[in-house]
């Protein structure tokens, strides 16, 4: 157990629609990260926050978006929804922020199918 | 920006037996360098990292890596697998301090399978 939660860990939905995962990262990280996985493009850094501001952008769709909130913990806006989007999509966590030296600790994800 | 090539996509090896995962990286920065595994539904977990100093670096469960500047490769080692070692290794760099903030380039993955 990484310590990293993530909520839901399946959803299914349709083309248009609109979803929002959850992270909960490890108790004292301030850090968080969010990351796709799919098959043709592999594993995808999309955003990272660090301690409720945004740190650096990756991938990441403009019709996604992600906050940090007071509690540390993260949510992952996808909107308008494409067949395309279906993925695993991994939260992680760790204590620093820039510059890493540490372990990013990742959660179990959280699997997206857009039908 | 970084880049990764995990030269193989999948490795059958039988129990017992020596493992080598490949991977070749990209920068015209200093990176940090890692090794991560993913088991059947779950998440990423770290086994080894190269920051600096010796450049052969272990990690957990018996494996370890060598950091080849001159070559930019950073292969996985283990003397002897076990069935439990089945699992999918990604091998990842980041930009070593400045403005890196965490933002991991991975390459595409080796698919490990041990056969008794």
């Amino acid at each position: 157990d990484s310590g990293v939660t993530q909520t839901p860990k399946h959803l299914i939905t349709a083309t248009g629609q609109r979803v929002t995962l959850r992270c909960s990262p490890r108790s004292g990280d301030l850090s968080v990260y969010w990351y796709q996985q799919s098959l043709d493009q592999g594993l995808q850094f999309l955003i990272q926050y660090y301690n409720g501001e945004e740190r650096a952008k990756g991938n990441i769709l403009e019709r996604f978006s992600a906050q940090q909130f007071p509690d540390l913990h993260s949510e992952l806006n996808l909107s308008s929804l494409e067949l395309g989007d279906s993925a695993l999509y991994f939260c992680a966590s760790s204590v620093a922020s820039g510059g890493i030296t540490g372990e990013l600790f990742f959660g179990e994800g959280s699997r997206l199918t857009v039908l | 920006a970084q880049s990764v090539t995990q030269l193989d996509s999948q490795v059958p090896v039988f129990e017992e037996a020596p493992v080598e995962l490949r991977c070749n990286y990209s920068s015209s920065v200093s990176v940090y360098l890692f090794w991560y595994v993913q088991y059947p539904n779950q998440g990423l977990q770290l086994l080894l990292k190269y920051l600096s100093g010796s450049t052969l670096v272990k990690g957990i469960n018996g494996f370890e890596a060598e950091f080849n500047k001159s070559q930019t490769s950073f292969h996985l080692r283990k003397p002897s697998v076990h069935i439990s070692d089945t699992a999918e290794y990604f091998c990842a760099v980041s930009a070593a301090g400045g403005t890196s903030y965490g933002k991991l380039t991975f390459g595409q993955g080796t698919i490990l399978t041990v056969h008794p």
